[in-house]
């Protein structure tokens, strides 16, 4: 049971290219979530999803896209990446509201 | 709307002595509240959470929170400090989505 896993742990990007995170759990959750942390500001969403095919906007949606065709795995794309999207992107998943399970987080620099 | 604040940016204890990390929240219904741990480097791990339920809570290694609605406060303790606790800590209210506070690092001196 490897719980929730993300994937790169670190990427340097360069201004407008893109990149995808992706988000594995093995738990059979069906919720997922996307944060980033930035100094000062705690954690904030991005995107979340519901259930296998769905997603929503979250908190801080702008730049970013997602999607959930598979209940074990929940992606993060950027499609042109900006320096202001430097920050720690963290996943989570949960049975339901309140139960998060958080990954590792991956650290992503733009440049 | 909800938010949560965490009146301490920065905490610093003596090891074996009390840990008192302070959180207000506003929230439009009956929330739930959380509190997690992030040591450095390293993912958020579950601390406590209220639920509607008791409203004092425990937790793991040691900790308590107290929920007061009066006060909107859910303020996290611990009797004594221990090194390993050094960390940052986060305040989250739920009421639909989740809000996170901006975070408390505690210090633990030797």
């Amino acid at each position: 049971n490897a719980g929730v896993t993300q994937t790169p742990k670190f990427r340097v990007l360069k201004t407008g290219q893109s990149m995808t995170l992706l988000c594995a759990q093995d738990m059979n959750h069906e919720y997922m979530y996307w944060y980033r942390q930035d100094p000062g500001m705690g954690l904030r969403l991005i995107h979340y999803s519901v259930g296998e095919g769905t997603t929503a906007k979250g908190e801080v949606p702008d730049g970013y896209n997602v999607s959930r065709l598979k209940k074990q795995n929940f992606l993060l794309g950027l499609e042109s990446a900006a320096p202001s999207q430097t920050s720690v992107y963290f996943c989570a998943s949960s049975w339901g509201l309140g139960n998060e399970i958080f990954g590792p987080g991956t650290r992503l620099t733009v440049l | 709307a909800q938010s949560v604040t965490q009146l301490d940016s920065h905490v610093s204890v003596s090891e074996g002595t009390p840990v008192l990390l302070r959180c207000n929240y506003s929230s439009s219904y009956s929330p739930s509240l959380f509190w997690y741990v992030q040591h450095p480097n390293k993912g958020l791990q579950l601390l406590l959470k209220y639920t509607s339920a008791a409203t004092l809570v425990k937790g793991i290694n040691g900790f308590e929170a107290e929920f007061k609605k009066s006060e909107t406060s859910f303020h996290l303790t611990k009797p004594s400090a221990h090194m390993s606790d050094a960390a940052e800590y986060f305040c989250v209210v739920r009421s639909g989505d989740m809000r996170f506070g901006a975070g408390t690092r505690l210090t633990v001196k030797p």
